[in-house]
């Protein structure tokens, strides 16, 4: 099975812009969770959709978003960039997620620079 | 606040030595515990994880772990280190829940340096 997939990469951005980051979760997959990964904060839970759904949300501004189509690829958008939202965004997919012992499996990230 | 702890930012050990890398956490419930490990300009690879029964978890790659509830902790262990291992560890919990759905807490990482 092929993992999981994020586009693009890499990203530039300049503040006040805004930008959209894409998740393809493993095939038959339904839970997509986002972080964001900083030197300075680690690793921290943006959100985790399921169905089309966000079922949990972490403390981030509104200005961090995200959705969920039917074939369960996720993205999310972040407006208004800042200079502090220069991070790795990495995504991670799970069958259902139902159960907390449930296995995430990680994207490669995108790379997310401000200027 | 539910919180995990890796209390070593960096472990070095030689090529063929044991490897501890070092994980605590406190979080209300009984938690479900990961660990996995990230190789530079990489995303998050699972390693293993504790659910129930044996404290002695085996994974990937010669890992294994162990949970001492008693202590609240879950050290990664490996009997021979290669400079292969060398990469960014971290813990990870999920707390049972509806309001955790889809969550993990991570501790902030250790680096693991493992000289030829």
């Amino acid at each position: 099975k092929a993992g999981v997939t994020q586009t693009p990469r890499y990203l530039i951005k300049t503040r006040g812009q805004q930008v959209t980051l894409s998740c393809s979760p493993i095939s038959g997959h339904r839970s997509v969770s986002w972080y964001q990964q900083t030197p300075g904060q680690g690793l921290q839970f943006l959100f985790e959709y399921f169905s089309e759904t966000q079922r949990n949300k972490g403390n981030f501004p509104g200005r961090f978003s995200g959705r969920q189509f039917s074939n369960s690829r996720s993205e999310m958008n972040v407006s208004t960039l800042e200079l502090g939202d220069s991070a790795l965004y990495l995504c991670a997919s799970t069958s259902f997620g139902l159960a907390a012992s449930d296995t995430q499996y990680f994207g490669p990230g995108t790379r997310l620079t401000v200027l | 606040a539910q919180s995990v702890a890796q209390p070593e930012d960096q472990v070095n050990v030689a090529e063929g030595n044991p490897l501890t890398v070092k994980c605590t956490y406190s979080v209300s419930g009984n938690p479900y515990l990961f660990w996995y490990v990230q190789y530079p300009n990489r995303g998050l690879q699972f390693l293993l994880k504790y659910i129930t029964g044996d404290n002695l978890v085996k994974g990937s790659y010669g890992f294994e772990a162990e949970f001492n509830k008693s202590q609240t902790s879950f050290h990664l262990k490996k009997p021979s280190a290669l400079v292969s291992d060398s990469a960014l560890y971290f813990c990870a919990v999920r707390v049972p829940g509806s309001s955790n759905t889809g969550k993990l807490i991570f501790g902030q990482g250790t680096t693991l340096q493992v000289k030829p």
